[in-house]
């Protein structure tokens, strides 16, 4: 079935160090694929997108590029800062009727300053 | 700029009562879900829906009933709550297109003892 296998955490970096998260899926078809980020006690937040092979999405610094070939949708920002501490989460949308998100089990990342 | 709200934020039930867990949304979004997080996991689909009048089981029902009588609101309803239910809620909501953001509410914390 369709899923999605991201990085285990929990990682932790020094502020300015580059962030790579990783993560593959399985899916039918050609799903799009978010990155949600959860701060601590609050609900998930889109932090980027992607709806078709090639694209890259991008926001606030992070980056990810939608790779059809490795099915591979990772992560990765430059230079993080001690706000970026949150849980990231991958996730694939289905297509075709009810357009639901399947998530991966999120990272765990906590900057340092 | 309400979006996605749900009520109540935390709850604790003991085991065998019944409870509602309200989500209401302000954006005019045809699809509404419902998952669970539990920790150091991925959210899992409960149930759906595509629009007032209808639903739809996801990946984790048993337990769980829904109703969208209004496209605004869409309410889930734990009969007979039992430990495995405690988790984080969350409420979400989408408009129809492909690729298209979904919206999370803040989440509902649910301890069942």
């Amino acid at each position: 079935g369709d899923s999605v296998t991201q990085m285990e955490g929990p990682v932790t970096l020094s502020e300015e160090a580059f962030l790579t998260i990783n993560c593959t899926y399985t899916a039918t078809g050609y799903p799009s694929l978010f990155w949600y980020v959860q701060y601590p006690g609050e609900g998930l937040q889109l932090l980027l997108k992607a709806t078709k092979a090639d694209d890259k999405g991008s926001n606030k610094g992070f980056e990810a590029t939608y790779r059809k070939e490795t099915t591979s949708f990772h992560l990765e920002k430059g230079s993080v800062q001690v706000s970026d501490s949150a849980v990231y989460f991958c996730a694939l949308q289905l297509q075709g009727g009810s357009e639901k998100l399947v998530f991966g089990k999120g990272t765990k990342l906590t900057v340092n300053p | 700029n309400a979006g996605v709200t749900q009520t109540p934020k935390f709850r604790i039930l003991k085991i065998g009562q019944s409870m509602t867990l309200q989500c209401t949304q302000d954006m005019n979004h045809n699809y509404m879900y419902w998952y669970r997080q539990d920790p150091g996991m991925g959210l899992k689909l409960i149930y759906y829906s595509v629009g007032a009048g209808i639903t739809d089981k996801g990946e984790v029902p048993n337990g769980y009933n829904v109703s969208r009588s209004t496209t605004e609101d869409f309410p889930l309803r734990l009969e007979l709550a039992a430990p495995s239910q405690t988790s984080v809620y969350f409420c979400a909501s989408s408009y129809v297109t492909p690729g298209n953001t979904i919206y999370f509410g803040e989440g509902s914390w649910l301890t069942v003892v």
